[in-house]
């Protein structure tokens, strides 16, 4: 029940192109999902973040998709780019007695070809 | 603003050899403090998080043992590593919802 599930595992975009990753959850007391972008070498860093109440949030070239009813929340980089070139992690939280704790996904590796 | 360190950024020790690694955390009071190990460059761990000095909780039991000394101070150590020890070691803080990562300790144990 706390699993993030998150797809695919890699993927290849060509320049300019769409890049879009996927996670799942099933904890409904979930309110808080984030995604983390990290390079080789480096900590994540945290990229962009929704809370249930909203269905769309947008900062430049990154957006997260949420779906509450389906449990389901993406992460659409748009024109990408070859320096978006890294692991990207969806994660998701609660607050209350979990103490900030987050469940992360396993990690999508994306290489974007000039 | 707020800054995390880590350090060594890389490691290596012998099995059977013990192990501290230290992270800080600048511009910020009582933060929570989580630790945790990414293995093969995928999947981040947690193994440790702290809501206080002296306060701390294991996620998974294991060879390690972490500390809070200090309000802005985590340890992570061990008194006798194995080669499954070997991993990235994260150290992160926050203040409410959002988690910030520390750069990492690359941990080679041979």
């Amino acid at each position: 029940q706390q699993q993030v599930k998150q797809s695919p595992q890699s993927l290849i975009v060509q320049k300019g192109g769409i890049s879009i990753i996927n996670c799942a959850y099933e904890n409904t007391a979930f309110d808080y999902f984030p995604w983390y972008q990290q390079f080789p070498g480096k900590g994540p860093a945290l990229l962009i973040a929704i809370r249930p109440d909203v269905s769309e949030k947008k900062e430049g070239r990154f957006t997260i998709s949420f779906n509450k009813s389906a449990k389901q929340f993406s992460l659409h980089i748009m024109d990408s780019q070859p320096g978006d070139s890294a692991t990207y992690f969806c994660a998701a939280g609660t607050g209350g007695t979990s103490y900030g704790k987050l469940t992360f996904g396993q990690g999508t590796i994306l290489t974007v070809h000039p | 603003s707020q800054t995390i360190h880590q350090w060594p950024a890389t490691l290596v020790q012998p099995v059977g050899s013990p192990l501290s690694l230290e992270c800080t955390v600048e511009g910020t009071s009582n933060p929570n403090l989580y630790w945790y190990r990414q293995a093969a460059g995928r999947g981040l761990q947690l193994l440790f998080y702290s809501v206080g000095i002296g306060q701390i909780s294991s996620e998974v039991p294991q060879n390690l043992s972490a500390s809070r000394p200090q309000d802005r101070q985590f340890i992570l150590s061990s008194k006798k590593l194995l080669l499954s020890d070997s991993g990235f070691y994260l150290c992160a803080w926050s203040a409410s919802k959002e988690q910030y990562f520390g750069p990492g300790t690359r941990l080679t144990v041979t």
